[in-house]
């Protein structure tokens, strides 16, 4: 099983600054990796997959970079409503277990 | 415009069974893989099952493998998980998710319901 682990759990930006969060997989996952935006209360929401690919609709300030084990998402001026838990995901393997980080909660500082 | 409306959650005691529906809309639903993903109170995503467009294709995380069966009718364009012998680990929001290509294999979720809640308890 490929295991996902985020860094760190917890981020606190100021306004406008760029926020970076990390995420590692046990093993290679290529580029098929995605990253999701969560408001509390609300479903996830795509942000990025193919690693480094914006979903339709999604802020130029949100980029994702990265391959193999080792993946970046960035939020180059952060703003108040990127608020939320980012999680990123694998969907490398077949048959597909999709498996999901522990999420790192972004915060206003 | 894509919508996923989840229904059937509940309060279910230890052992018991609930059946999950996801209407979906506003896309060619059979041409699409289909997945179930949870999220228990205060927790992160944890992926529950996945369905591809062929009925006979259909996966499962570990923790509910035996347990959980996702089907789909792609007359009503609506999905399903079938939840028995039902554990208090297992109480979550449950959503259901569009895989995002077309005709695809294993992909991330692109449009995704409001989520239904399950709670197990006695």
């Amino acid at each position: 099983e490929i295991v996902m682990t985020q860094s760190p759990a917890t981020l606190s930006v100021s306004p406008g600054e760029r926020a970076t969060l990390s995420c590692r997989a046990s093993q290679s996952v290529g580029t098929n990796l995605a990253w999701y935006q969560q408001k509390p209360g609300q479903a996830p929401r795509l942000l990025i997959y193919g690693a480094s690919t914006r979903a339709t609709g999604i802020p130029a300030r949100f980029s994702g970079s990265g391959s193999g084990t080792e993946f970046t998402l960035t939020i180059s001026s952060l703003q108040s409503e990127d608020c939320a838990v980012y999680y990123c995901q694998q969907h490398n393997n077949w048959p597909p277990v999709l498996n999901f980080g522990g999420g790192t909660k972004v915060e206003i500082k | 415009e894509v919508q996923l409306l989840e229904s059937g959650g509940g309060l279910v005691q230890p052992g018991g069974s609930l059946r999950l529906s996801c209407a979906a809309s506003g896309f060619t639903f059979r041409n699409y893989a289909m997945t179930w993903v949870r999220q228990a109170p205060g927790k992160g995503l944890e992926w529950v099952s996945t369905m591809s467009i062929s009925v006979d294709s259909t996966f499962y995380a570990d923790s509910v493998k035996g347990r959980f069966t996702i089907s789909r009718d792609n007359f009503r364009n609506t999905l399903y998980l079938q939840m028995d012998s039902l554990r208090a680990e297992d109480t979550a929001v449950y959503y259901c998710a569009r895989d995002r290509v077309e005709f695809g294999g294993n992909s991330p979720q692109d449009y995704w319901g409001q989520g239904t809640l399950v709670t197990v308890s006695s």
